[in-house]
């Protein structure tokens, strides 16, 4: 049980074009879903708290004008990199957590995003 | 973003080896849990601590929730090389989500 799944697993894009991340929880329903990034040799920073049904709140210095976040239902939250740049490219990795469960948050496998 | 002290941060041993890391942080959390992430790959849970002392084995894996709460360790024992990749500790505090803060990693490289 427990599983999350992300969707692609990885994406090469052209700069000035959208991106759209899925993240699904498969046997669960997520109240929470969080998104984070992580470049290379570093650790996972969080860029945002999806819940479902509203809007997601963004840490400090992420610009929610450019990363969309959407949290339609209980199983899917979608992340979307808007006019994206070389800058952009990094690793994306979303958690859920089950509503009403434990404090534990599952991950899903990530996203490689590179914008050329 | 704020950050766990997590030490050492890297390390390379020998297989069959024990292993210890450890987190600290200078304030207090409920809970304190340990992933691994391999290349490429998102973070698996290994293990959760839910109460200060509290000890928890997980086949090779021990670890343990400090009584200040502010600090946790990871051991493994006997370590064998499919146990190389990052591990990761993350605390978590009550409010707010409930969103987890993550420690630097520790890249565990074994020769066999």
């Amino acid at each position: 049980g427990a599983v999350v799944s992300q969707h692609p697993s990885w994406v090469i894009c052209k700069s000035g074009t959208s991106v759209k991340i899925e993240c699904r929880s498969l046997d669960f329903q997520a109240t929470t879903m969080f998104w984070y990034r992580q470049f290379p040799k570093q650790s996972l920073m969080l860029m945002a708290t999806s819940n479902e049904g509203s809007k997601a709140t963004y840490e400090q210095g992420v610009e929610k004008d450019k990363f969309l976040i959407n949290h339609a239902s209980l199983t899917l939250s979608t992340l979307t990199v808007t006019s994206a740049h070389p800058e952009d490219s990094s690793f994306y990795i979303c958690s859920a957590r089950e509503r009403g469960g434990s404090t534990e948050a599952f991950f899903g496998q990530g996203t490689r995003l590179t914008v050329v | 973003g704020q950050q766990l002290n997590q030490s050492p941060q890297s390390m390379f041993i020998q297989e069959g080896e024990d292993v210890s890391m450890n987190c600290t942080s200078s304030s207090i959390f409920n809970t304190w849990l340990w992933y691994k992430q391999d290349p490429g790959e998102g973070p698996v849970l290994l293990i959760a601590l839910y109460k200060a002392g509290e000890l928890t084995s997980n086949g090779r894996l021990t670890a343990q929730f400090g009584i200040t709460r502010k600090d946790s360790f990871l051991n493994i024992s006997a370590s064998i090389p499919s146990d190389v990749g990052i591990y990761f500790c993350a605390g978590q505090r009550s409010g707010g989500y409930n969103k987890l803060i993550f420690g630097a990693g520790t890249r565990l490289a074994v020769h066999p």
